[in-house]
């Protein structure tokens, strides 16, 4: 079994500033973890995926993400935020086969 | 560069009206999905399919049924719509057969059931 659990359903942040979106996984299997986003009325993006390689994952737009096994999180966290970064923002895991579990939804606010 | 496509965008039908929304992909995907994505719940497995003429149930199937006759297309039928099926419906697909595949979705269909 595995399941996602993002810890913040809003995140206000003014642009400029660092952005963190937390999640916490579980899963039985070495999952490969992912991150999208989805803009308003537009299908969801993949920003960067973690398939048990280096544990710091790059994805565009200035986004990175850090597996810790340790404390089973995947948060993702861009250092500068943009305008076109509100959005919304979605942890998923994947354990055997292709079956994915997504989280809640993270809605990320910019502030001018 | 097409990916996934989806048709309507948008949709309002009536209780107990049926409709087939439109999914294709010009990726050569073998494995194609269907969600849902209801307000703060994530989205929701419907069905899925892993290759021309293999479909299987997802998380909630209840409602619904689907098709695979080619790799490119995986329509999804609601026979009687209620109004419990008012969301925002997204098909994705993927390639190979690794947990490590990310899927690509197409934009949505918005459908209200009235």
């Amino acid at each position: 079994a595995q399941s996602v659990t993002q810890l913040d359903s809003h995140v206000s942040v003014s642009e400029g500033t660092p952005v963190l979106l937390r999640c916490n996984y579980s899963s039985s299997y070495s999952p490969s973890l992912f991150w999208y986003v989805q803009h308003p009325n537009k299908g969801l993006q993949l920003l960067l995926k973690y398939t048990s390689a280096a544990t710091l994952v790059k994805g565009i737009n200035g986004f990175e993400a850090e597996f810790k096994k340790s404390e089973t999180s995947f948060h993702l966290t861009k250092p500068s935020a943009h305008m076109s970064d509100a959005a919304e923002y979605f942890c998923v895991v994947s354990g055997m086969g292709y079956k994915l579990s997504f989280g809640a939804g993270t809605t990320v606010t910019v502030r001018a | 560069n097409a990916g996934v496509t989806q048709t309507p965008k948008f949709r309002i039908l009536k209780i107990g009206q049926s409709m087939t929304l439109q999914c294709t992909q010009d990726m050569n995907h073998n494995y194609m999905y269907w969600y849902r994505q209801d307000p703060g719940m994530g989205l929701k497995l419907i069905y899925y399919s892993v290759g021309a003429g293999i479909t299987d149930k997802g998380e909630v199937p209840n409602g619904y049924n689907v098709s695979r006759s080619t790799t490119e297309d995986f329509p999804l039928r609601l026979e009687l719509a209620a109004p419990s099926q008012t969301s925002v419906y997204f098909c994705a697909s993927s390639s190979g057969t690794g947990s490590n595949q990310p899927q690509h979705f197409g934009d949505g269909t918005r459908l209200s059931i009235l």
